[in-house]
């Protein structure tokens, strides 16, 4: 079965601090596909990064980065010197290319990230 | 590129009506689309997937008579929300991908309906 564990329901933070959100998963399947998302009150899913299971190179973009470690099926998300309009739900997801999961992107329960000024 | 939009934004309706929402890929042709329904302060639960010119597929516990999906064209799919009730008001979101593009593995997500049923 496939799963995606967030388990910070919610993080608050003040403004400027750095803050990691974290993301394991469960999948039996080889080739898969990471993503991460973020949701602002609006409701519009925003795309962060997508990540595939053969690339375990950490990558940064901006005051973004993250950390995939396939040994430990976590695929964590840094925001750096965070910002009010960071405020937002962030959701870590999981997309199989082969198998029984095949095309389904399996969502993770978001994590609420508040950034107090 | 590769934009979904979703009509209409927010719809208001009354219990035992049923309501229409338009799925479109406005700039690539999407084959296969998907339905996902998220309640307040929930995650997104994929609701089904359609397929160009076949039938939806449905997740378990989703009702396929309650909720139809058609994928007439490779630009618009629609979910029709059949007598609907106060239970369904939620928050729908499409998503398309396009196998020809440069990403054919790319979900693009639409902006989602807020649908509230008094």
């Amino acid at each position: 079965a496939q799963k995606v564990t967030q388990a910070q329901t919610e993080i608050s933070v003040v403004e400027k601090e750095d803050v990691t959100l974290d993301c394991v998963y469960e999948t039996r399947d080889t080739t898969y596909y990471l993503f991460w998302y973020k949701q602002p009150p609006s409701g519009e899913l925003v795309f962060l990064i997508r990540r595939n299971s053969f690339d375990e190179q950490n990558e940064i973009s901006g005051r973004y980065s993250w950390n995939f470690q396939k040994s430990t099926s976590s695929f964590n998300f840094t925001i750096t010197a965070s910002q009010v309009v960071d405020s937002a739900v962030y959701f870590c997801a999981l997309r199989s290319l082969l198998g029984t999961s095949y095309d389904k992107v399996i969502f993770g329960p978001g994590t609420s990230l508040s950034v107090i000024p | 590129g590769a934009v979904v939009s979703q009509h209409p934004s927010r719809v208001i309706c009354k219990s035992g009506t049923s309501v229409k929402i338009e799925c479109r890929s406005l700039d690539f042709q999407a084959t296969t689309m998907f339905w996902y329904r998220q309640f307040p302060k929930q995650s997104l639960m994929l609701m089904a997937t359609s397929n160009e010119g076949s039938k939806a597929t449905y997740e378990q516990g989703v009702e396929k008579d309650k909720f139809l999906i058609n994928h007439a064209s490779l630009t618009l799919s629609t979910l029709t929300v059949t007598s609907a009730h106060p239970e369904d008001s939620s928050f729908y979101i499409c998503s398309a991908s396009n196998p020809n593009g440069q990403d054919p593995y790319e979900q693009y997500f639409g902006p989602g309906t807020r649908l509230t049923v008094t």
